[in-house]
């Protein structure tokens, strides 16, 4: 079974902090990392994807990718209240055909 | 605009019906994607196709069906035989590439609700 671990929260941050979002995945063979943020009520939408070790930095997001620990984070710099969503950490596996598994997602609440 | 579009966005289905939500994408894509969210859980896969007039079944496929008869199009029909239809039902659709380049491109979603 293909498992994509998240902490489902809420993880609840002060405006203007650095949210930390995490997920762990269980199969070795994972390819590509991916980050969707969703609204209540709406579909998910990609922020960012890696797919090599180490960081990649878009805007005020920075993913963080350690394969040798199966691990990947979102870091979210200067939080804003419309950033709180629920935010979908998704493994795509090459072996099966680039399909996504999503984790059940955590919910981020930024107060002002 | 180029984008995926699904319909209806709210269903009402009585037991032992079954129902086809449709979904059309115009960005040219090669594969297409269903998945099922259940409240507080991620998405599962139902169906996916990587081409026309072929397609795969996903985690929880049974009690559904699916056609890709044409590539903007990916109907799916929740049948009868769905014990616990009610979710909210999304699209989507990518380049199918390797790596990073299989980003997905989701619909707004369609809700179904069995009274």
């Amino acid at each position: 079974q293909k498992e994509v671990e998240q902490n489902s929260g809420p993880l609840s941050v002060p405006e203007g902090a650095i949210a930390s979002l995490n997920c762990t995945y269980s199969d070795r063979g994972s390819q590509s990392f991916f980050w969707y943020r969703q609204y209540s009520g709406k579909s998910p939408e990609l922020i960012m994807f890696i797919y090599s070790n180490g960081d990649k930095e878009d805007g005020r997001f920075t993913a963080q990718l350690n394969k040798a620990s199966q691990y990947v984070s979102l870091l979210i710099r200067d939080s804003q209240p419309s950033d709180s969503a629920t935010y979908l950490c998704a493994v795509s596996l090459m072996e099966y055909g680039n399909k996504l598994v999503f984790g059940a997602g955590t919910i981020l609440r930024v107060k002002s | 605009d180029g984008g995926i579009t699904q319909s209806p966005k709210y269903l009402f289905r009585k037991e032992g019906q079954n129902v086809t939500l449709s979904c059309e994408q115009n960005l040219n894509h090669d594969a297409m994607y269903w998945y099922r969210q259940d409240p507080g859980q991620g998405l599962r896969l139902i169906y996916y196709s990587q081409i026309v007039n072929d397609f795969q079944k996903g985690d929880i496929a049974e009690g559904y069906s699916v056609s890709r008869e044409k590539k903007e199009s990916f109907p799916l029909t929740v049948t009868s035989a769905q014990k616990n239809p009610t979710a909210f039902y999304l699209c989507a659709s990518g380049t199918g590439g390797p790596l990073g380049a299989n980003v997905l491109t989701f619909g707004a979603g369609s809700r179904l609700t069995v009274l």
